[in-house]
C-alpha cells in the first residue's frame, strides 16, 4: 500500500512571496504519478500539477513547480509570486501507473495555505 | 464544456436512513470514481466505475454501494446511515478506466444527525 505524508498542516505567507509545500511518499511501485491538488473554500478539487515518476525533469505550470526527488521519495510544490487566490488546502496525491488508477488516488492530509495581503 | 456535476450539494439525514448521491461526469468521460472526505480520515477512495462495472472498491463497509448507468452517470448509495458517515463526498471523472488525471465535482456535503 502507498502512503503520502504532508508534514505541514498550515502555512502562512505574505502575498508575492514564494512558498514551498512538502510531501513525502512511500511505495514499492516503479510506475506511478504524483499530483498536487488545490481545494479552495468552494470545495472543488483542482489539479495544480502532475509529475510522471519516469520523468526526471520537474514539472512546471506557470507559477507552480515541483521538486521531485525520486530516490528520497519527496515531491514538494513551490508557488512563486503567491497571490490571494492561492489560499486553499493543498493535497499531495499518489496514483499508480497506467491502468492502475482503478485503485484510486492516495492523498495526504493536506496543507492549509494562507496568503496574507 | 460542463464540468462534473454532483447533486445534491447539501443534505441532512438522520441515523438509520439511506441516501443516494448523483454524479454526472464530463461529456465523453466514461469512468467515475468516488471519494469520501472527512476531517479525521482525509480523502479516501470509495470505488471506481467504468462501463457500468465497478472496477475496484476501497476499504469501506458494504453499506456503501454504487452504480453507473449507460450514459456514464453514477450514483452512490449509503444505507443505514451512521454519524461517522457525515462527510463531503466527491465524485471525479476521467476519460478511461484506471486513468489518473481526475476532474472533480464540487461534492455533496452529507450531515447525519
Amino acid at each position: 500500500a502507498q502512503t503520502v505524508t504532508q508534514s505541514q498542516p498550515e502555512m502562512s505567507v505574505q502575498e508575492a512571496e514564494t512558498v514551498t509545500l512538502s510531501c513525502t511518499y512511500d511505495t514499492s511501485e516503479s510506475n506511478y504519478y504524483l499530483f498536487w491538488y488545490k481545494q479552495p473554500p468552494s470545495r472543488q478539487m483542482i489539479l495544480v500539477i502532475r509529475q510522471e515518476a519516469y520523468k526526471q525533469q520537474n514539472a512546471t505550470e506557470n507559477r507552480f513547480s515541483v521538486n521531485f526527488q525520486k530516490a528520497a521519495k519527496s515531491f514538494s510544490l513551490k508557488i512563486s509570486d503567491s497571490q490571494l487566490g492561492d489560499t486553499a488546502m493543498y493535497f499531495c496525491a499518489f496514483g499508480k501507473g497506467s491502468g492502475g488508477g482503478a485503485d484510486g488516488l492516495t492523498f495526504g492530509k493536506g496543507t492549509h495555505l494562507i496568503i496574507q495581503p | 464544456k460542463a464540468g462534473v456535476t454532483q447533486t445534491p450539494r447539501y443534505l441532512i439525514k438522520t441515523r438509520g436512513q439511506q441516501v443516494t448521491l448523483s454524479c454526472s461526469p464530463i461529456s465523453g468521460h466514461r469512468s467515475v470514481s468516488w471519494y469520501q472526505q472527512t476531517p479525521g480520515q482525509g480523502l479516501q477512495f470509495l470505488f471506481e466505475y467504468f462501463s457500468e462495472t465497478q472496477r475496484n472498491k476501497g476499504n469501506f463497509p458494504g453499506r456503501f454501494s454504487g452504480r453507473q448507468f449507460s450514459n456514464s452517470r453514477s450514483e452512490m448509495n449509503v444505507s443505514t446511515l451512521e454519524l461517522g458517515d457525515s462527510a463531503l463526498y466527491l465524485c471525479a471523472s476521467t476519460l478511461t478506466a484506471g486513468a489518473n488525471v481526475l476532474t472533480f465535482g464540487a461534492g455533496s456535503r452529507l450531515t447525519v444527525l
